[in-house]
């Protein structure tokens, strides 16, 4: 059973314009969240994170929100860039509360195309 | 050399050899972590150590053993592999023991390939 879930294995967006991806998840305990970029043959990147006591979180163009009623995520990138394109991974973890090192759990991606 | 390094990049052996995945990261942190990406899932949690102690194993075959003999090196030796275990072998770390969460940095991964 999959606790973290993207559901848009793909997205396409044009240079310029918003790219939004999306990430549900079903634990209640998860109270860190991260996202991270991959391109081929590299290992993910950090992007961005937030803490369940936050709502949202910006870092230049990317922005992160939180729904907890929802269980729900998004990446936001403003404006979206041809380098943007790569594999969006959104992972949680169960330890902000707790401290001590805890593995994430991960979505199974969304590839993010932009087109110019 | 900075972030996190992993040798060899690509690997392909046998069902009968024996090969060890190396992992060393140069920031300083205090926590290591083993994941498998097969293809179509999301990455999965093998292993983790902390201050060099295991403090997770996640179900994992013994097949693959960690080792972790400094909070520098990782190792995760594999014997008598099967074809399904072919993915992409990820290695974390992160810095542990501060109050709130931390980030894990990973490194580029060895692709292994069991024939």
């Amino acid at each position: 059973d999959q606790q973290v879930k993207q559901n848009s294995p793909s997205l396409s967006v044009q240079e310029g314009r918003i790219s939004i991806l999306n990430c549900d998840y079903t634990n209640s305990m998860f109270d860190y969240f991260l996202w991270y970029k991959k391109y081929p043959a590299e290992g993910p990147t950090f992007l961005i994170s937030i803490s369940s006591i936050k709502d949202k979180n910006e870092d230049g163009r990317f922005t992160v929100f939180l729904n907890k009623s929802a269980k729900h995520l998004s990446l936001h990138i403003v404006p979206s860039q041809p380098g943007d394109s790569a594999v969006y991974f959104c992972a949680a973890s169960g330890r902000y509360s707790g401290g001590g090192a805890d593995g994430l759990t991960f979505g199974k991606g969304t590839h993010l195309i932009i087109q110019p | 050399e900075t972030g996190v390094t992993q040798t060899p990049r690509h690997l392909v052996m046998g069902m009968t050899n024996k090969k060890s995945l190396k992992c060393e990261q140069h920031l300083g942190h205090n926590a290591m972590y083993w994941y498998k990406q097969s293809a179509k899932k999301p990455l999965e949690l093998m292993f983790v150590y902390n201050f060099k102690e295991q403090t997770e194993n996640n179900s994992v075959p013994s097949r693959f053993s960690p080792e972790c003999p400094n909070s520098s090196h990782l190792f995760l030796h594999l014997h008598t592999l099967q074809p399904e275990d072919s993915a992409l072998y990820l290695c974390a770390s992160s810095r542990e023991g501060a109050p709130g969460a931390d980030t894990q940095y990973f490194g580029p991964g060895t692709r292994l390939t069991v024939l």
